[in-house]
């Protein structure tokens, strides 16, 4: 039972475009949604987050909405740069009692930045 | 913050055999966390400590696994007697409370 699913495995943007990449999730207990950006040979890096009390989180170039109703957030990056190239997770989880602990990964988009 | 350091980063072994893989966190974290990757899946929990108390452990956790994390510092994940399925990269995370969790660059596991 995939509680979340990133229904595309792979995304290619031209360089300067907005980089767009979704997330579904089925379980209504999630409260906290994560994004993380892994390259190869090295760890999940932690990028973004969001709190299921907002709808909107910016941080620089990268910005995360949350439509809770249709379980789906989506990161946008503007705009998208070659070092952008990773595949990224979408993570969520129950933020209960103040802290964030295990999270539920997607299985991951591949974004590639082409110049 | 010299961040999350596991090793070995690949290890390589008969199935059958016992395996065992560190992952000292950063520092100040409390919270440490193992999850394992196979390909082209994200990282799946199977368990976490908060300082030397193990207080979840997922059912994939089979009783194959055992995780330890004495004096609540570094940690150490065996595998004893592997199976082909136990085929993975191991990943360790570590957190202080209400911050998200930084990932060590994994241990690669082939068994043969």
């Amino acid at each position: 039972d995939q509680q979340v699913k990133q229904n595309s495995p792979s995304l290619s943007v031209q360089e300067g475009r907005i980089s767009i990449l979704n997330c579904d999730y089925t379980n209504s207990m999630f409260d906290y949604f994560l994004w993380y950006k892994k390259y190869p040979a090295e760890g999940p890096t932690f990028l973004i987050s969001i709190s299921s009390i907002k709808d909107k989180n910016e941080d620089g170039r990268f910005t995360v909405f949350l439509n809770k109703s249709a379980k789906h957030l989506s990161l946008h990056i503007v705009p998208s740069q070659p070092g952008d190239s990773a595949v990224y997770f979408c993570a969520a989880t129950r933020y209960h009692t103040g802290t964030a602990s295990k999270l539920t990964f997607g299985t991951g988009t591949r974004l590639q930045v082409t110049l | 913050d010299t961040g999350v350091s596991q090793n070995p980063r690949h290890k390589i072994t008969k199935r059958g055999q016992n395996v065992t893989f560190r992952c000292d966190p950063i520092s100040e974290h409390n919270r440490l966390y193992w999850y394992r990757q196979t390909l082209g899946q994200g990282p799946e929990f199977l368990t976490y400590f908060q300082n030397e108390a193990q207080l979840e452990k997922s059912r994939l956790l089979s009783d194959r696994f055992s995780a330890e994390r004495p004096k609540g510092s570094f940690s150490t994940l065996e595998i004893q007697r592997t199976e082909q399925g136990d085929s993975a990269m191991y990943l360790c995370a570590s957190s202080r409370e209400s911050s998200p969790l930084h990932f060590g660059n994994g241990t690669r596991l082939t068994v043969t």
